[in-house]
């Protein structure tokens, strides 16, 4: 079946640092979602990426999708203790009606 | 101003003694889903409604059901607690046109606890 994978686990970075989530498919997708969820929080929506080769920016955040849509990665610049929890790259099933979700990566930001 | 509802947050069942858990939501978006989330694992599915058309995943015990008996509201109903099934429920929808979904919004969350 379709698997999403995710790397690294876990992360830790000094506030400030930079960091980067990678996520792979062993499929072609349609599109990439990306989600942030807190500790104790539930998943949030962050950004939808469907085009092969783009790259979508929301201030320190930078999304890719890569050329062939099977990869994507997260970025992100001079991280802050904000940014930490656990973010999740999910993509559409072969029947494009649910979301196959990575294992996500754990990010600890040291202030 | 939530847009997907679950009651309750916090849920606390003895092994064995069934559960029911909410949840509804104002998008009028046509799916709805139920994931299961233990600690520091990504969301589960456990199955789907897409409008009416209700969709179980091969692995999703018979221990779980759900009901959808509106647009609005879908609940997971859990016939007979274990200890494994102490986890975070999610509740998410989407708007889904031709068969392909869109964002999923997930609600905050119940978690049950298993006595």
């Amino acid at each position: 079946g379709q698997q999403v994978m995710q790397i690294p686990q876990y992360q830790h970075v000094q506030e400030g640092e930079d960091f980067t989530t990678y996520c792979n498919s062993s499929t072609t997708l349609s599109n990439i979602q990306w989600y942030k969820q807190r500790p104790g929080g539930h998943p949030v929506f962050l950004i939808q990426l469907v085009k092969s080769g783009e790259v979508k920016k929301q201030k320190r955040l930078t999304f890719q999708f890569g050329e062939a849509k099977k990869n994507s990665s997260l970025h992100i610049t001079a991280t802050q203790t904000t940014d930490v929890g656990t973010y999740f790259c999910a993509g559409p099933d072969n029947y494009g009606q649910n979301f196959v979700f990575g294992p996500g990566t754990r990010l600890s930001v040291l202030p | 101003d939530a847009m997907v509802i679950q009651n309750p947050r916090y849920q606390v069942t003895q092994f064995g003694k069934p559960v029911t858990l909410s949840c509804s939501q104002t998008l009028n978006h046509n799916v709805m889903y139920w994931y299961q989330q233990k600690s520091s694992q990504a969301p589960k599915l456990l199955f789907h409604y897409y409008d009416k058309d209700f969709n179980n995943e091969a692995d999703t015990p018979d221990n779980f059901q759900s009901r959808r008996p509106n647009t609005s509201f879908c609940f997971l109903d859990i016939r007979s607690p274990g200890l494994g099934d102490a986890a975070m429920y999610l509740c998410a929808t989407s708007r889904a046109d031709s068969g392909e979904t869109d964002t999923q919004y997930f609600g905050p969350g119940t978690r049950l606890t298993v006595l």
